[in-house]
C-alpha cells in the first residue's frame, strides 16, 4: 500500500460525459501528478500541482481540468469525454518536487482509476 | 528532446534465470534516475533512485547501474521469479531549470515462464 488512495477504482461512463477523479495523496505529501496510462502504452503525463498551485503541465487535452485543494487532495476532471480518453488515470504524490534527490522527491502511485468510455 | 529510451520492448526468460534491461537518455541536466516496477493493471512501485553521482543501487536481487558519461543506465535482475513478470519502467528527474520534471520511458515487458 503506497498511502496513496484513488476513487472511484472503476468508472463506466458514456461519450459526451464527464467525470471527476479523485485522488488523496499521502500524509504529508505536498505534490501530486497526474498520469494517464492508455491500453499498452507508458504513462503520459498530465499535470502536476505543488501546495494548491499548478506546478507544470503535460500533455493534458483543454477538456481535462484538475486541481489540488488546501486539504491537498485533488481532482481531475474529463469532459465532453471521447472513446479515446479510455485509460487507467494515475496519483501520484511526493513530498517535495519528484525530480528532486532522496526521500523527498520519491515518487508514490496510487491503484489508478479505470475509466472506460463506451 | 528530452527522451528515454528502453530495450528491449519486451523480454521472456525462465525462472531462476538472470536479466539485464537497459535505459538508454538524452535528458540533461538531470537530477536522478529511477526504476519502477508495474504489475499488469497496478501502480507503478520504485525499486531504485541513484544521482547522477552514483554509478550502482541495490534493492534485492534487483541492482541499478549508471553511466552518466554514456548516458545510460541497466536495471540486472537475479535468480528471476515469476512475480519479477511485470513491465519496468525507467523515469529520469531534470534538474537545473526543469528541476522537477520526470521523464518516463515506455518500459520493458518482463514475462518469466516456469
Amino acid at each position: 500500500d503506497s498511502g496513496v488512495t484513488q476513487t472511484p477504482k472503476h468508472l463506466i461512463t458514456a461519450t459526451g460525459q464527464r467525470v471527476t477523479l479523485r485522488c488523496s495523496p499521502r500524509s504529508g505529501d505536498l505534490s501530486v501528478y497526474w498520469y494517464q496510462q492508455s491500453l499498452d502504452q507508458g504513462l503520459q503525463f498530465l499535470i502536476q500541482y505543488y501546495n494548491g498551485e499548478e506546478r507544470a503541465k503535460g500533455n493534458i487535452l483543454e477538456r481535462f481540468s484538475a486541481q489540488q485543494f488546501p486539504d491537498l487532495h485533488s481532482e481531475l476532471n474529463l469532459s465532453s469525454l471521447e472513446l479515446g480518453d479510455s485509460a487507467l488515470y494515475f496519483c501520484a504524490s511526493s513530498v517535495g518536487l519528484a525530480g528532486g534527490p532522496g526521500n523527498t522527491g520519491e515518487l508514490f502511485f496510487g491503484e489508478g482509476s479505470r475509466l472506460t468510455v463506451l | 528532446k528530452n527522451q528515454v529510451e528502453q530495450s528491449p520492448q519486451s523480454l521472456i526468460i525462465l525462472e531462476g534465470k538472470n536479466c539485464t534491461l537497459q535505459c538508454n537518455y538524452t535528458v540533461s541536466p538531470f537530477s536522478n534516475l529511477r526504476w519502477y516496477k508495474q504489475d499488469t493493471g497496478r501502480g507503478p512501485v520504485s525499486l531504485t533512485i541513484m544521482t547522477f553521482s552514483e554509478n550502482t543501487k541495490s534493492n534485492g536481487r534487483y541492482t541499478a547501474t549508471l553511466d552518466a558519461d554514456t548516458k545510460q543506465s541497466s536495471l540486472h535482475i537475479t535468480a528471476s521469479q515469476l512475480s519479477d513478470s511485470a513491465s519496468y519502467i525507467c523515469v529520469l528527474g531534470s534538474g537545473g531549470t526543469s528541476y522537477g520534471k520526470l521523464t518516463f520511458g515506455q518500459g520493458t515487458i518482463l514475462t518469466v515462464h516456469p
